[in-house]
């Protein structure tokens, strides 16, 4: 069974860009989470859909937004690229959404903002 | 909300066990613990979960008192390969995801 697929791996953008990441949960899980990594701030959670909807929101700007396709895949944008923005975008998937369910991660999509 | 406290780094070397205690005294009668590893640039891989008492796979185990207030992540004779970053969780409401904390690092010597 193929894991959760991120892409790309890794991006190069510059301030004021907009970007998006895309995330191929496990087959058949329809929850997907989105985290931001830094060294600094640790993992911290942007946001999580099912069924297309977004269920939770963690405490980032608007800037940062994402969708839910029928087939479960997600995108994340960030728009107006700050240096601060540089960091490893992780996706998660699990079956339902449910805050007991074992998350499932891809490797991550690195970003580095110039 | 169920946080977690645990401890910044652990040392240890090839062949021992390892325990890492993550403290949650205010874990709600729902709440599931969950464990997860992470390598370097790599995303968290889930390790064990559990509700009470003792919780085994073919990874760790994972011991839980009566009270929950506190758990022990158990890995078993660690290898080099073991240096990793582990995060205790606990579920509380929506706040399950919001963080991670900064997780115990792992450090295996030979």
């Amino acid at each position: 069974k193929a894991g959760v697929t991120q892409t790309p791996r890794y991006l190069i953008k510059t301030r004021g860009q907009q970007v998006t990441l895309s995330c191929s949960p496990i087959s058949g899980h329809r929850s997907v989470s989105w985290y931001q990594q830094t060294p600094g701030q640790g993992l911290q959670f942007l946001f999580e859909y099912f069924s297309e909807t977004q269920r939770n929101k963690g405490n980032f700007p608007g800037r940062f937004s994402g969708r839910q396709f029928s087939n479960s895949r997600s995108e994340m944008n960030v728009s107006t690229l700050e240096l601060g923005d540089s960091a490893l975008y992780l996706c998660a998937s699990s079956l339902v959404a449910g805050d007991n369910q074992p998350q499932h991660f891809g490797d991550g999509t690195r970003l580095s903002i110039l | 909300l169920a946080k977690t406290t645990q401890p910044i780094s652990m040392d240890s070397y090839e062949g021992q066990e390892v325990n890492i205690t993550c403290s949650h005294n205010n874990i709600a009668t729902n709440d599931y613990i969950t464990w997860y590893q992470q390598f370097p640039s790599q995303g968290p891989r889930f390790i064990i979960q559990g509700y009470k008492t003792k919780v085994t796979n073919e990874v760790a185990s994972l011991f839980i008192p009566a009270d929950r207030k506190s758990s022990t992540l158990s890995l078993p004779r660690v290898s080099l390969s073991d240096t990793a970053v582990y995060y205790c969780l606990v579920a509380a409401s929506n706040d399950y995801k919001l963080s991670f904390g900064a997780g115990t690092t792992v450090t295996v010597r030979a």
